[in-house]
């Protein structure tokens, strides 16, 4: 079967660094999304990821390893607006997109 | 601005009484989606449209059913809702079905509650 894994819930300060991390097993790979969900409201997007390696994007990084099957957001000087679900989700063989369940991550001053 | 947008944002409907839920979308995308959420769980795909080709998930109940009358708009039926159906629903265009093009742009989504 395809799964996606990822922390359910993490806790970080203001204005310190998280590492989010995902792991993956799917039936081929044709790409990684990173997407951001506030409570109650839908999903945007943050990153894409095809290439080994980082791609950075302002405060937010992704990167990833196709051989490991396994990717991180990393998000630098935390705001309180960063509290919100970060999903991972994989673009299997078939281009359909495979979800994980997502990581609350819960910011504190 | 180009947007995908969703009505209603909230329902409420008794058990087995039919509801509708409409999307409409700015952006000339290809493909539209349905997607159902629940409360810390992942997004469910329920169906999508490449153009006018529909394509139903094999897991979606018969319970659910969708329409895309133009390119711009989609509905989706749920004929009999029953209380494992409240959820958030989300409707998702996006430009063409391959890598990299696959980005999804979202509409706010609508709450079903069944009472």
């Amino acid at each position: 079967g395809q799964n996606i894994d990822q922390p359910t819930e993490m806790t970080a300060t203001e204005g310190a660094i998280v590492q989010i991390n995902c792991t993956y097993q799917t039936s081929g790979f044709n790409g990684l999304f990173w997407y951001q969900q506030h409570a109650g409201e839908a999903p945007t997007f943050l990153s894409y990821n095809v290439l080994d390696g980082l791609e950075e994007k302002g405060r937010f990084s992704s990167f990833l390893s196709r051989s490991k099957g396994y990717s991180y957001l990393l998000l630098k000087e935390l705001q309180m607006k960063d509290s919100a679900s970060y999903l991972c989700a994989v673009l299997d063989s078939n281009y359909q997109l495979i979800w994980g369940a997502g990581t609350k991550l819960i910011i504190k001053p | 601005d180009a947007m995908v947008i969703q009505n209603p944002r909230y329902q409420v409907t008794q058990f087995g009484k039919p509801v509708t839920l409409s999307c409409s979308q700015t952006l000339n995308h290809n493909v539209m989606y349905w997607y159902q959420q629940k409360s810390s769980q992942a997004p469910k795909l329920l169906f999508h449209y490449y153009d006018k080709d529909f394509n139903n998930e094999a897991d979606t109940p018969d319970n659910f059913q969708s329409r895309r009358p133009n390119t711009s708009f989609c509905f989706l039926d749920i004929r009999s809702p029953g209380l494992g159906d409240a959820a958030m629903y989300l409707c998702a265009t996006s430009r063409d079905g391959v890598a990299g093009a696959n980005v999804l742009t979202f509409g706010a989504g609508s709450r079903l509650t069944v009472l």
